[in-house]
């Protein structure tokens, strides 16, 4: 089976950077995506992996090594509406664009 | 981007009752739809896969005479709550695939079940 592997909760203060790693038990995904989500909404896509490496995109970067099984989503400069839950997620082969989520992680910004 | 709706946003109902919850693409179609269930402070757990035209696709566990899905069009997908009891309660997520990364998800709806 696919398992994705996040930690439950990371807090960090405005201003800094916060990375959350994503490690995962899975084969034949095409790549790797990061969502976020605010309490009560409906998650919102982030950034993709579909290669090894950096994806940047204004204050969010992700990684992937598939070779490591690993990924991650860099937050630089951090402000409050950042306060979140964000998920990474892959996406499996031949199945119409179906995504298998990791647990979630809940970041707290603070003053 | 490409827009995603649901109705109703949140809906309660007396146990026993059935709910259905509408999924629409706005300015897209959509061969495949998704059907999510979120409990609080977890993750999204795929139920089902809406396929346009033919029957959908359930995850394992889910029960398919319980959670009725009918994809009628290439832009609305509903998904029919039959028979439901409070442990049915939870947040109804609907998304439609772009492509093999990304997808696009509706507002959700909150059941609670009396």
């Amino acid at each position: 089976g696919q398992s994705l592997e996040q930690p439950s909760e990371v807090t960090a203060v405005e201003g800094a950077i916060v990375q959350i790693n994503c490690t995962y038990q899975t084969s034949g995904f095409y790549g790797l995506s990061w969502y976020q989500q605010h309490d009560g909404g409906a998650p919102t896509f982030l950034s993709y992996n579909g290669l090894d490496g950096l994806e940047e995109t204004g204050r969010f970067s992700s990684f992937l090594s598939r070779s490591d099984s690993y990924g991650y989503l860099l937050l630089q400069e951090l402000q409050m509406k950042d306060s979140a839950s964000y998920f990474c997620a892959v996406g499996l082969y031949n199945q119409g664009g179906k995504l298998i989520f990791g647990q979630g992680t809940e970041l707290s910004v603070k003053p | 981007g490409a827009v995603v709706s649901q109705h109703p946003s949140w809906v309660i109902c007396k146990s026993g009752t059935s709910v259905k919850i509408e999924c629409r693409s706005l300015d897209f179609q959509a061969t495949t739809m998704f059907w999510y269930r979120q409990f609080p402070k977890q993750s999204l757990m795929l139920m089902a896969t809406s396929n346009e035209g033919s029957k959908a696709t359930y995850e394992q566990g889910v029960e398919k005479d319980k959670f009725l899905i009918n994809h009628a069009s290439l832009t609305l997908s509903t998904l029919t709550v039959t028979s439901a009891h409070p442990e049915d309660s939870s947040f109804y997520i609907c998304s439609a695939p772009i492509g093999y990364n990304e997808q696009f998800f509706g507002p959700g709806t909150r059941l609670t079940v009396l």
